[in-house]
Order: structure tokens, then sequence, then C-alpha cells
């Protein structure tokens, strides 16, 4: 499998704030999922993204399907103390059955 | 309805063990999936069923077995454990159809062995 650089690695900010976090990948994806894992439970579909260029809201969260298809972005607007968690961008390549996970961005929120 | 479930929620194995963690869907989902989780890190695949009777390895299947009678339940086999399996498990399930693959978690299985 596939290693997708995700990044920043670790976010701390307050409450109100808006965040932004990426996924980059060598090879060309025909998906991208974001999840997000609470402490303790598996992680939780946030957002699924099929085409190159699509822009999907979910509420406050919006991610973007990179034209390249190499990449993608999460972005939570005014975050709030339970949005705190790990999240995971996830691809997937046109031949295969498996996702490819990057290793989480972990989000702390100060209120 | 209830998901993805799995049992055990923990366990705690000596060397050599063996165990079976559970994973069953009512989703009716044809593919259904075990990663493991080590700290800091994403999930790695270890194995996958596209249905009934079909199996196949993911990327570190080595020192487990799985099985699919039927759609609902995927079991994994830890045969004899090793401390290199301590880890957090999670079985997926997802209904493949014109390239949508969004899979759906269970709450996992924490393992630890001694």
């Amino acid at each position: 499998g596939q290693q997708l650089n995700q990044s920043p690695q670790s976010m701390f900010i307050q409450e109100g704030e808006d965040v932004s976090m990426n996924c980059t990948s060598s090879s060309i994806f025909n998906t991208w999922l974001w999840y997000k894992q609470d402490p303790g439970e598996g992680p939780v579909l946030l957002i699924a993204l099929y085409k190159a260029g699509e822009l999907t809201s979910n509420g406050r969260l919006t991610a973007q399907f990179g034209i390249t298809r190499k990449d993608s972005f999460l972005n939570i607007s005014a975050s709030i103390p339970s949005d705190v968690g790990i999240y995971f961008c996830a691809g997937q390549n046109p031949s295969g059955y498996a996702l490819n996970f990057g290793k989480g961005t972990s989000l702390l929120v100060t209120p | 309805n209830a998901g993805v479930t799995q049992t055990p929620k923990f366990r705690i194995l000596k060397i050599g063990q063996s165990m079976t963690l559970q994973c069953a869907q009512d989703m009716n989902h044809n593919y259904m999936y075990w990663y493991r989780q080590d700290p800091g890190m994403g999930l790695k695949l270890i194995y996958y069923s596209v249905g009934a009777g079909i199996t196949d390895k993911g990327e570190v299947p080595n020192g487990y077995n799985v099985s699919r009678s039927t759609t609902e339940d995927f079991p994994l086999r830890l045969e004899l454990a090793a401390p290199s399996q301590t880890s957090v498990y999670f079985c997926a399930s997802s209904f493949r159809l014109a390239g949508s693959n969004e899979q759906f978690f269970g709450p996992g299985t924490r393992l630890t062995v001694l």
C-alpha cells in the first residue's frame, strides 16, 4: 500500500478559528475520503470526493479533490471543541480495492 | 441498524496463543476489510473480501487468516500471537458500486500480546 503525505501532523488552535489540512500522493487517485477518529473509536466518514476539482461541503467542513488527482484538502470553519480528534485522508487508486491512508492530523481546540 | 460491530473490545494474549476477532455488518455490504492501526500511523490493510467465499491479502497479511462464509461476517484469526501483532484492529465494510468505496468502520478491537 502507498502511504499518503498528510500535513500538518498536529494543530493546536483556539475555538472559532478556521483549520486547513491536506494530503498528497505520488500516484493518481480516483477517490478521496476524509475521516475523523475520536479517541477509542473507529474512523467516521466525513466527506467523499469522486471527481477531480470537486468541492464538497458537510456543515462546517469543506473538502476538495485536487485537479491533478494527487491531492486533497479539508477545511473546517469556525472550529468548536467537539472538532477535537484525528483527521485521516484516504485515497483509492483506479486499479485497487484498498484505501491508502495518511498518518493523520491531530486537532486540538481550546475554548 | 447496528452498522459494523466488533468483538471483543479489548484482549490480552500471551505469545503463541491464538484467537479470533469477530466482525459483523448488517448493511448488506458486499465488501469487507480488516485493518490494523499502530500508534501515530494510518490504517494498514490486512485482508479484504469482495463477497462470501472470496478473500484476498492486503498489505500486511502475515500472521493472520480470514474467512467469509456469509455476507454479514468476516472473522480475523491470529494463530500464533506475537508482540508485533499488538495493535488496534478495525473491521470495515462498503458497498462497491461504480467506483464508490465509502468504507464504514467498526469501533475496533484493542489487542495486546505479552
